[in-house]
């Protein structure tokens, strides 16, 4: 089945303990991206990858890092978590850029204490 | 600015009904746009594009409309059904896509 899949589904953390978001696609996507969703604010680009290797910020990318290693991978790494990340985080793949249909994962609720 | 808006939070409408949902932005140039459907707890879900060429399109009982004079697209479900309730997205392309707040829809019995 075509998915994109996210690990963990529910995380509770506390400030400032490192935590990955691991993201994985099997429909040999090139464009994967994460975005957070906050009541009010929509969704919100945190970063995407046009290819391995490629990334780019998206519109806040501050306190987040990412990794483009292989392309059915995109982890979502915190290295400091603070309250303010506190939110839902979706990855999403398409097949070659951001104007064709992306494909969201279930969503990682993540809140840090 | 840069803004897009969705005209509510939320629409509540009669089963049977049409549900017009609104997407209005500011300061972009889109080459398309996109509307997507997101259940709670879950991922949004595609439903439409329509390029800026294209003034309609339509999809089974959707239809989305694109106007760049006004920078507005309209989202219509004809025969609305309880079914329908969600919270509806638009997103548009400049570089990367950018997604309006959503409005949430209601469809009831």
């Amino acid at each position: 089945e075509a998915q994109v899949t996210q690990n963990p589904r529910y995380l509770i953390t506390v400030t400032g303990k490192k935590l990955t978001v691991t993201c994985s696609q099997n429909m040999n996507h090139e464009y994967m991206s994460w975005y957070r969703q906050d009541p009010g604010l929509g969704l919100r680009q945190i970063y995407y990858s046009m290819n391995v290797e490629v990334t780019d910020k998206g519109d806040v990318p501050e306190g987040y890092k990412v990794s483009r290693k292989e392309k059915r991978n995109f982890p979502l790494i915190l290295e400091s978590p603070s309250p303010n990340q506190t939110s839902l985080y979706f990855c999403a793949s398409s097949l070659v850029g951001p104007g064709d249909t992306q494909y969201f994962g279930p969503g990682t609720r993540l809140t840090v204490l | 600015s840069q803004k897009i808006e969705q005209n509510s939070e939320a629409l509540n409408i009669q089963e049977g009904k049409t549900a017009t949902l609104t997407c209005n932005y500011t300061n972009y140039s889109p080459a398309y746009l996109q509307w997507y459907r997101q259940d709670p707890g879950r991922g949004p879900v595609f439903l439409l594009l329509i390029r800026e060429n294209e003034k309609e399109k339509r999809k089974e009982r959707l239809k989305v409309t694109f106007d760049t004079t006004l920078k507005q697209s309209l989202f219509h479900i004809t025969a609305s059904q309880p079914a329908d309730s969600a919270t509806y997205l638009c997103a548009l392309e400049p570089n990367d896509m950018r997604f309006g707040a959503g409005t949430r829809l209601t469809v009831k019995p």
